[in-house]
């Protein structure tokens, strides 16, 4: 079946450690997202890619880097300069230029210990 | 100014009651909306999607668009306790990129 593969489902991060959350698709989207949700919250845009080797900054993006290497893999690091990491991440696919909405995956929640 | 806009509630109707869930928006020029549900600690799932004037319904719900207003909003009819989750309001910009905007999300209580 097609769908959205986050991993690891529970994250801990150290004080000033990065920790790289994984995303991969098999839908054959172009389009990919990553997207942070605080308790409460909405959820606000991280960062996003449309085509491979390419990505722009969404609303939140300091303290955080992205690639996307592959059409299928758009894996979101959160480096030590993000000085409140804690929140469920979300990893979202879309066909882009296609009206119709995401397919999200399970998403990540990132704790700091 | 936000740019989507919804009652954080919580919204609490009794079983088989309508419920009905708001939505207001900025860019005028917005062109797809979605209403999607959240169950807690899990992700999104999409329930609806409303790109032109008027009602969409699916089952039990119903979506309204009034661009003029810029205003969208999700009814359920016949509410359960099962739809007691958070719904978000999602809306597509104007511009080439496809990413959606999320409101806060309303937390809907259907009590028995």
């Amino acid at each position: 079946d097609g769908g959205i593969t986050q991993s690891p489902k529970y994250l801990f991060r150290k004080e000033g450690q990065n920790v790289t959350l994984s995303c991969e698709q098999n839908l054959n989207h172009d389009a990919m997202y990553w997207y942070r949700q605080d308790p409460g919250q909405g959820l606000r845009l991280i960062y996003y890619s449309q085509i491979v080797n390419d990505f722009q900054k969404g609303d939140i993006a300091e303290g955080y880097s992205v690639s996307r290497e592959k059409k299928e893999s758009f894996p979101l690091t959160v480096t030590s300069a993000q000085k409140n990491p804690t929140a469920f991440y979300l990893c979202a696919s879309s066909i882009v230029q296609d009206p119709r909405g995401y397919t999200f995956g399970s998403g990540t929640r990132l704790t700091v210990v | 100014q936000k740019e989507v806009e919804q009652n954080s509630g919580p919204l609490s109707v009794p079983e088989g009651a309508i419920a009905s869930l708001n939505c207001t928006y900025s860019d005028r020029g917005s062109q797809s909306f979605f209403w999607y549900r959240q169950y807690s600690g899990k992700s999104p799932e999409l329930i609806m999607s409303i790109y032109s004037n008027g009602d969409k319904e699916d089952g039990r719900f119903t979506a309204q668009l009034n661009k003029a207003s810029q205003y969208v909003s999700l009814l359920i009819r016949d509410s359960q306790p099962s739809d007691s989750a958070t719904y978000l309001c999602a809306v597509k910009n104007t511009g080439t990129a496809s990413k959606l905007t999320f409101g806060t999300g309303t937390r809907l209580q259907v009590t028995l």
